[in-house]
């Protein structure tokens, strides 16, 4: 059972290049999320999608966009990346809108 | 905003001892709070609490509410290495399980 996948683990970028990063889950779930893990900061919510079809702003949207192909799946791009965009990137999603977050490893994105 | 701050920020302490973690918000109508665990990777669910007073426990590990005073604990007893790892707290306050989390505490168990 693979729950939540995200790809790809790891990405170095330059500063200006494009990247997506993928997220797919197997738990038919509805919701999903993603966040930014950051030193010192917890993590932020940059994007959710409360259902298939609906994305809104989380917390810290600015310099991504964010794509729900299908229930499955939830995209987040980086059209022009910056070094302040280096972070640990987390996908997650729920089965319900008062449940908790089932979280996928990790994207370590670094911005040179 | 909503808050969440959660102390201390890191701990460490011997296998066997007994901590508690704190977290304390701002909010006063929110859906439930939650406690995780995370080590390497991803953050694993612990507990969700929604009733004042009320103890959740697994294990050696345990997590009570207090809405009038605004702050919940996570207690470990006896703990081992494999408590290492950084717990980190989070509110439920609206819709879609949109969750605001704290900074986490870092959790160091030596032997």
């Amino acid at each position: 059972n693979a729950g939540v996948t995200q790809t790809p683990k790891f990405q170095v970028l330059k500063t200006g290049q494009s990247m997506t990063l993928q997220c797919a889950q197997d738990m038919n779930h509805n919701s999903m999320y993603w966040y930014r893990q950051d030193p010192g900061m917890g993590l932020r919510l940059i994007y959710y999608s409360a259902s298939e079809g609906t994305t809104d702003k989380g917390e810290v949207p600015n310099g991504y966009n964010v794509s729900r192909l299908n229930k499955r799946e939830f995209s987040l791009r980086l059209e022009s990346a910056a070094p302040s965009q280096t972070s640990v990137y987390f996908c997650a999603s729920s089965g319900w809108i008062y449940g908790e977050l089932f979280f996928g490893e990790g994207s370590r994105l670094t911005v040179l | 905003e909503d808050k969440v701050v959660q102390s201390p920020l890191s701990l460490v302490v011997h296998e066997g001892d007994t901590v508690t973690l704190n977290c304390s918000y701002e909010v006063t109508n929110f859906r439930s709070l939650l406690w995780y665990k995370q080590e390497k990777k991803a953050p694993t669910f612990l507990f969700m609490l929604t009733s004042s007073g009320i103890e959740k426990k697994s294990g050696r590990l345990s997590s009570i509410l207090d809405k009038k005073e605004l702050f919940s604990i996570l207690n470990i007893t006896a703990t081992q290495t494999g408590d290492s790892a950084i717990y980190l707290c989070a509110l439920n306050t609206g819709t879609a399980s949109k969750l605001t989390f704290g900074t986490g505490t870092r959790l160091q168990v030596t032997l």
